[in-house]
């Protein structure tokens, strides 16, 4: 069975600081995980991926993700946050024995105060 | 291209009702998947489907169908609606490589199905 926990429903920063958004999660297999952004009223979008390989994964906008296969996690990271990045974002957890079924958290709300 | 399409895009039925939604991937995607979110929560997947079979279902009811045309476009079919299903419902397409545990899910807007 596989599970993905994301522990914080709300993540406050100031414009210009660094942000996380936090990810763990559980696999019976090989994990291949998956960072999402949601805009109200829109589907989701895909920000970065890891598949294998560097266990620092760069995305887009200036996201960055690192995996970490001993402390089974997955948290997604920007250096300066701008208030465009406010939105709510998904990570999504894969597991080569569950036929890539996805398994998505329920979601981290991120507001760039100005 | 243009990205996943959904119709309709918002919907109201009333209990006991079936709804059927539907959706048309980006040109070219073999694969289509449907989540159901519910305010609040993340997706949870209902079906995927891959070169017009079922290649995964999640644990819905079997009110809950599904299927994928040639085309690869794809409906969602619900029976015997409950109020418990009012919920964004997302279409997702993949290139569908073949190995889908790897494939990027390219998500369309979803329709949003309120059941009174």
């Amino acid at each position: 069975a596989q599970s993905v926990a994301q522990p914080e429903d709300q993540v406050n920063v100031a414009e210009g600081n660094p942000l996380t958004v936090k990810c763990t999660y559980s696999v019976s297999g090989n994990p291949y995980l998956f960072w999402y952004v949601q805009y109200p009223n829109r589907g989701l979008q895909v920000l970065l991926k890891y598949i294998t390989g560097d266990n620092l994964v760069k995305g887009s906008y200036g996201f960055e993700a690192e995996f970490n296969k001993s402390q089974t996690s997955f948290h997604l990271k920007k250096p300066s946050a701008l208030v465009s990045d406010s939105a709510l974002y998904f990570c999504d957890v894969r597991d080569d024995t569950n036929a890539g079924k996805s398994t998505f958290g329920d979601g981290t709300t991120l507001t760039v105060k100005p | 291209d243009a990205g996943v399409t959904q119709s309709p895009t918002h919907l109201i039925k009333t209990r006991g009702q079936h709804v059927t939604l539907r959706c048309s991937p980006i040109s070219g995607h073999k694969s289509v998947s449907w989540y159901q979110q519910v305010l609040g929560q993340g997706p949870q997947f209902i079906f995927q489907y891959y070169e017009k079979e079922e290649r995964g279902r999640g644990n819905f009811p079997d009110r809950f169908s599904a299927r994928q045309f040639p085309n690869y476009s794809s409906e969602l079919n619900v029976n015997a609606l409950l109020l418990g299903d009012s919920a964004l419902y997302l279409c997702a397409s993949s290139p569908g490589t073949g190995v889908l545990v790897t494939d990027t899910q390219y998500f369309g807007p979803g329709t949003r199905l309120t059941v009174l």
